[in-house]
């Protein structure tokens, strides 16, 4: 168990629906980190969150937005979902004081299904 | 930019034998190196990371790593392969400044032989 958790673990939705994942980060970390899994695309960085503000972007689409609130905890909003958004997503914590040495915690991820 | 590439996306080896993954990176700076596991319907497991202050890295499970730059590798290794071995291997590469997202290789699926 990594303590980093994610609701829910599965989900299954229409296309041009919206959906909200959610990630609580281990205890005491700033750093949360959302990462797609796919079978085409494999596992790439969406987005970065550190103690509130937003750090870095990678392959997110415009559709997709994400947030961390005061408490740590993060949601990755999805909207206007087409067959394609259908993939694993995992969240991610770090302590967020070392730099890039600092190990990643993933989170058990959800499984979202778009029909 | 930074890049992974991970030969061979299916290893298969017989119980008790060695373990050799395949990851050679890109990285026009010194980049930190990790390998993560991934079980069937679970998340991603750190196994080891290297992180410039030893080249010869252990990590959990009886594995390790061999950072060699002039060969631009980061091959995972075990001497003796278990079942529960059996599962999906990252490596992932990350610059040692600035962004601090994980560049993954596309993974290598270890299956054991009993």
């Amino acid at each position: 168990d990594s303590g980093v958790t994610q609701t829910p673990k599965h989900l299954i939705t229409a296309t041009g629906q919206r959906v909200t994942l959610r990630c609580s980060p281990r205890s005491g970390d700033l750093s949360v980190y959302w990462y797609q899994q796919s079978l085409d695309q494999g596992l790439q960085f969406l987005i970065h969150y550190y103690n509130g503000e937003e750090r870095a972007k990678g392959n997110i689409l415009e559709r997709f937005s994400a947030q961390q609130f005061p408490d740590l905890h993060s949601e990755l909003n999805l909207s206007s979902l087409e067959l394609g958004d259908s993939a694993l997503y995992f969240c991610a914590s770090s302590p967020g004081t070392s730099g890039s040495q600092e190990t990643q915690y993933f989170g058990p991820g959800t499984r979202l299904l778009v029909l | 930019a930074q890049s992974v590439t991970q030969l061979g996306s299916h290893v298969s080896v017989s119980e008790g034998a060695l373990v050799l993954l395949r990851c050679n990176y890109s990285s026009s700076v010194p980049p930190y190196l990790f390998w993560y596991v991934q079980y069937p319907n679970q998340g991603l497991q750190l196994l080891l990371k290297y992180t410039s202050a030893a080249t010869l890295v252990k990590g959990i499970n009886g594995f390790e790593a061999e950072f060699k730059k002039s060969e631009t590798s980061f091959h995972l290794t075990k001497p003796s392969a278990h079942m529960s071995d059996a599962a999906e291997y990252f490596c992932a590469v990350r610059l040692n400044f600035g962004n601090e997202k994980l560049t993954f290789g596309t993974g290598t699926r270890l299956t054991i032989i009993p």
